[in-house]
């Protein structure tokens, strides 16, 4: 069964230090796509990037950056000089391509709220 | 261009009654999927609706059913409401030519639930 883990339920940080959410994922397919979502407090979620499980480039985009390393199955979200808008609820998630039951479905983590402080 | 639009944006209802969520997908989006978020939790997929078809159900009971239109909009419908159903519902809309890993889905503002 798919499953995806964020150890991190909350973190605090500074305006302008770099802080990384932890996402851990677990998968018998081979073949399989991770995802990052933004929630900020009115309830929509915000597609942040999609990564499939063939490509291992980390990609940046602006301040932001993703890390997927396939041998610890880890797909770590990075954010550079965070600034009070970049406070919200992260979320990673996982979509499996091979088995039926999983592929029209995404499976969440549990999330990380991030509190930027000015 | 409208996004995805759910309503209402909040409903407060009592134990064993029965509730009615509606959404409207993306223009061009031909697949909507439902989500129920616990409070801090992540979301958890209830089913999706593809051709006016449920393609895909996750684990929620019998008591949890949809309808998808021939416009593509799509209700989720509750029945005997339980305390444990107060939550925020998400609707999510894709296009419908491949599956989710494909294409990003997009979601809606939510229905907040509160049961009492």
């Amino acid at each position: 069964a798919q499953k995806v883990t964020q150890a991190q339920t909350e973190i605090s940080v500074v305006e302008k230090e770099d802080v990384t959410l932890d996402c851990v994922y677990e998968t018998r397919d081979t073949t399989y796509y991770l995802f990052w979502y933004k929630q900020p407090p009115s309830g929509e979620l915000v597609f942040l990037i999609r990564r499939n499980s063939f490509d291992e480039q980390n990609e940046i985009s602006g301040r932001y950056s993703w890390n997927f390393q396939k041998s610890t199955s880890s797909f770590n979200f990075t954010i550079t000089a965070s600034q009070v808008v970049d406070s919200a609820v992260y979320f990673c998630a996982l979509s499996e391509a091979e088995s039926g039951a999983g592929s029209y479905q995404l499976t969440f983590g549990k999330g990380t709220k991030l509190s930027v402080i000015p | 261009d409208a996004g995805v639009t759910q309503s209402p944006t909040h409903l407060i209802k009592t134990r064993g009654q029965q509730v009615t969520l509606r959404c409207s997908p993306k223009s061009g989006h031909d697949t909507v999927s439902w989500y129920q978020q616990a409070l801090g939790q992540g979301p958890q997929f209830i089913f999706q609706y593809y051709e006016e078809e449920e393609r895909q159900r996750g684990n929620f009971p019998d008591r949890f059913s949809g309808h998808q239109f021939p416009n593509y909009s799509s209700e989720l419908n509750v029945n005997a409401l339980l305390l444990g159903d107060s939550a925020l519902y998400l609707c999510a809309s894709s296009p419908g030519t491949g599956t989710i890993m494909n294409t990003e889905a997009f979601f809606g503002q939510g229905t907040r639930l509160t049961v009492v």
